[in-house]
């Protein structure tokens, strides 16, 4: 594809459900990162995925946030037991690979938690 | 604690105006300083970026200085116009970790006509 995208771009739940986000990155690229936009703030990043493994989940904030890339191309992140703290833009990014330098960005899908 | 210190948190400049945003960091180990624009409902796109060896890097409008000594570096928008108007943020990386990238908390910039 032309760009990284992002699916659903919006999604409501209630709070105690479980939502699935999808991002498909730019053909060819073997890098995926997952970042979480708050309101009024610089994007935190989440995972890193090196092809299929994830090489840094440090930013995972708890273990109700997890994440999966089984082929090396379209990466999933999970939260189960959503809570109204959830609630934010997550933004995909990917690379050709780790050593190049631009992260391409997709538009996000934006969480709201009830 | 926050890596990257990134002010003013918001910019009203004037069409034709010169925009100076700055960005501080502490750690040394950064090595590579994008800068990202975004509009409301888009993801950041990349502007430009630069390196610490250089200490500045100027593409069409938009000039990054970088200052190692100081560990401050700034995006200066040059001919500022109204389609400037969008949230900037700067970032950070250290290369032969995660790749992962460490953002300032934005500059929303406004353009007068």
């Amino acid at each position: 594809g032309a760009g990284v995208s992002q699916t659903p771009s919006n999604k409501v739940t209630e709070k105690g459900k479980y939502v699935e986000l999808r991002c498909d990155p730019i053909s060819g690229h073997t890098a995926l990162y997952w970042y979480r936009q708050s309101l009024g703030q610089g994007p935190e990043f989440l995972i890193y995925f090196q092809g299929t493994g994830a090489a840094d989940d440090s930013g995972l904030p708890n273990d109700r946030f997890f994440a999966v890339r089984p082929e090396g191309s379209v990466s999933t992140l999970k939260i189960q037991r959503t809570e109204r703290g959830d609630s934010a833009v997550y933004l995909c990014a990917s690379s050709l690979d780790r050593s190049t330098d631009t992260q391409y960005f997709g538009p996000g899908t934006r969480l709201t938690v009830l | 604690q926050q890596q990257v210190k990134q002010s003013p948190q918001s910019l009203i400049v004037q069409k034709g105006g010169i925009s100076i945003i700055n960005c501080a960091y502490e750690n040394t180990a950064f090595d590579y300083f994008p800068w990202y624009q975004q509009f409301p409902g888009k993801g950041p796109a990349l502007l430009i970026a630069i390196r610490p060896d250089v200490s500045e890097k100027k593409e069409g409008r938009f000039t990054i200085s970088f200052n190692k000594s100081a560990k401050q570096f700034s995006l200066h928008i040059m001919d500022s116009q109204p389609g400037d108007s969008a949230t900037y943020f700067c970032a950070a990386r250290t290369q032969g970790g995660s790749e992962k990238l460490v953002f300032g908390k934005g500059t929303k910039l406004t353009v007068n006509p």
